[in-house]
């Protein structure tokens, strides 16, 4: 197995630009999750989805996030206009029965906004 | 809001010595599940707890379930290089539909 498969793993851009970050879960995974990771404010889930749906998307910050799951093997996190305050490494993670099985984290989007 | 907080939030260890990083939360927890994060690297799962008063071991690493479901511990007996990283504990919150992270525990072993 593959594992959960994020890309890019770097994106530096400058503010205002859009950024769509993606991610591939395990196959037969039923849940994905989003999570931002800063020094400031640790782990924090963005939003996630069971079986393509997004269940809970109260961490996410503005207005500016968007996040779709067109199908069970595809997700993507999309930041428009990006900001300077984005900068963070971004986690996708998969699971089996959503938080009461392990979850499994990508290798993350280290993204830098100039 | 709910909050899972862990302590210390630094640990530097000489080499063979031990560690413990303790974790609690501001309501009773279903599970508690702990990862280990390398640096630059991502979380990895190590193991969920679900009883009260549970304890597990994994090689030098114990893991401990408090009796009110409320606090977990994990301890690592002679510390090795390979142990360097942040040590997070997370757990489901009330309505059960998110993992809710602690801060972590950054563990430094010097040789």
């Amino acid at each position: 197995d593959a594992g959960v498969i994020q890309s890019p793993r770097h994106e530096v851009t400058e503010m205002g630009q859009e950024v769509t970050l993606r991610c591939k879960p395990i196959s037969g995974h039923d849940y994905l999750f989003w999570y931002r990771q800063t020094m400031m404010r640790g782990l924090e889930l963005l939003i996630y989805f069971n079986n393509n749906v997004p269940i809970d998307d109260s961490g996410m910050p503005e207005d500016r996030f968007s996040a779709k799951m067109p199908n069970a093997s595809f997700s993507t996190l999309k930041i428009q206009p990006s900001e300077p305050r984005d900068s963070a490494v971004y986690f996708c993670a998969s699971s089996l029965k959503g938080i009461n099985s392990p979850l499994h984290f990508g290798n993350g989007t280290r993204l830098t906004v100039t | 809001g709910q909050q899972v907080m862990q302590i210390p939030q630094y640990q530097h260890v000489q080499e063979g010595e031990d560690f413990t990083t303790y974790c609690n939360s501001s309501t009773t927890l279903s599970n508690i599940q702990w990862y280990k994060q390398r640096p630059g690297g991502h979380p990895v799962f190590l193991i969920q707890l679900v009883k009260s008063g549970e304890v597990k071991k994994q090689k030098r690493l114990t893991f401990q379930f408090g009796e009110a479901k409320k606090n977990s511990s994990l301890h690592i007996t002679a510390t090795q290089t390979t142990d360097v990283g942040t040590y997070f504990c997370a757990g489901p919150n009330n309505q059960g539909g998110k993992l809710i992270f602690g801060q972590g525990t950054e563990l430094s072993v010097k040789p």
